[in-house]
């Protein structure tokens, strides 16, 4: 069992849509929660950090932390074809290594 | 954020040769990491690069194929020795305890390596 698990893609979703994306973990020992975006060809760009559980709003972006569960999410609201990209949870203890889920390759379509 | 660059961005290269790729941070930072991206998935850690000391490698990786440098706190180096068509990936280095905090890490845009 790998130590983090993200949902499949790809999706494929209009402009204006939520986009909802999830990773499960095993390990209860993880600390820290990011969300990666990244563009083909490019290095993954932080989109959102969290530590503890709950929510974190930036803009149209949501990050949800539930360490019960071990569960994580990000929702993108009122999607945009610019927000077409692979995203990339990563979570570390406090050493900071991250460890990342396989990546989620979200379309929004115009 | 810090602004890191990586050189060269791209690179075709010979079985069994070696590659030494450089990652420039604009600011001081307290720690920088060398990651893996095979084509299709996710990212992987090679290794941390500490300065002034030897690198700390994941399991997996080792010394002689990864020989890391990290001679001051803006500067690393990573060298993909006796390189094998196997090896072809993308390495990005990343930093973390810049003005962001230790928490935060950013990545620089990669290195694509294409090994014949």
């Amino acid at each position: 069992q790998k130590e983090v698990e993200q949902d499949p893609g790809p999706l494929s979703v209009p402009e204006g849509a939520i986009v909802s994306l999830n990773c499960t973990y095993s390990n209860s020992a993880f600390q820290y929660f990011m969300w990666y975006r990244q563009y083909s060809r490019k290095g993954p760009e932080l989109l959102m950090y969290t530590y503890s559980s709950g929510n974190k709003e930036d803009g149209r972006f949501t990050a949800q932390v539930d360490k019960s569960s071990k569960y994580i999410s990000l929702f993108i609201r009122d999607s945009q074809p610019s927000d077409s990209a692979t995203y990339l949870c990563a979570m570390s203890f406090n050493d900071y290594k991250l460890s990342f889920g396989a990546g989620t390759t979200v379309t929004v379509r115009a | 954020s810090a602004v890191i660059s990586q050189k060269p961005s791209r690179d075709i290269c010979q079985r069994g040769t070696s590659l030494t790729i450089q990652c420039q941070v604009d600011s001081q930072v307290t720690m920088m990491f060398w990651y893996r991206q095979q084509p299709g998935q996710s990212l992987t850690l090679i290794a941390t690069a500490n300065q002034g000391s030897e690198a700390t490698y994941e399991s997996g990786f080792v010394i002689d194929k990864f020989p890391i440098s990290r001679p001051n706190l803006t500067f690393s180096t990573l060298t993909v020795s006796n390189m094998s068509p196997e090896d072809s990936s993308i390495y990005l280095c990343s930093v973390a305890g810049g003005s962001g905090g230790v928490e935060t890490q950013y990545f620089g845009p990669g290195t694509r390596l294409l090994v014949l």
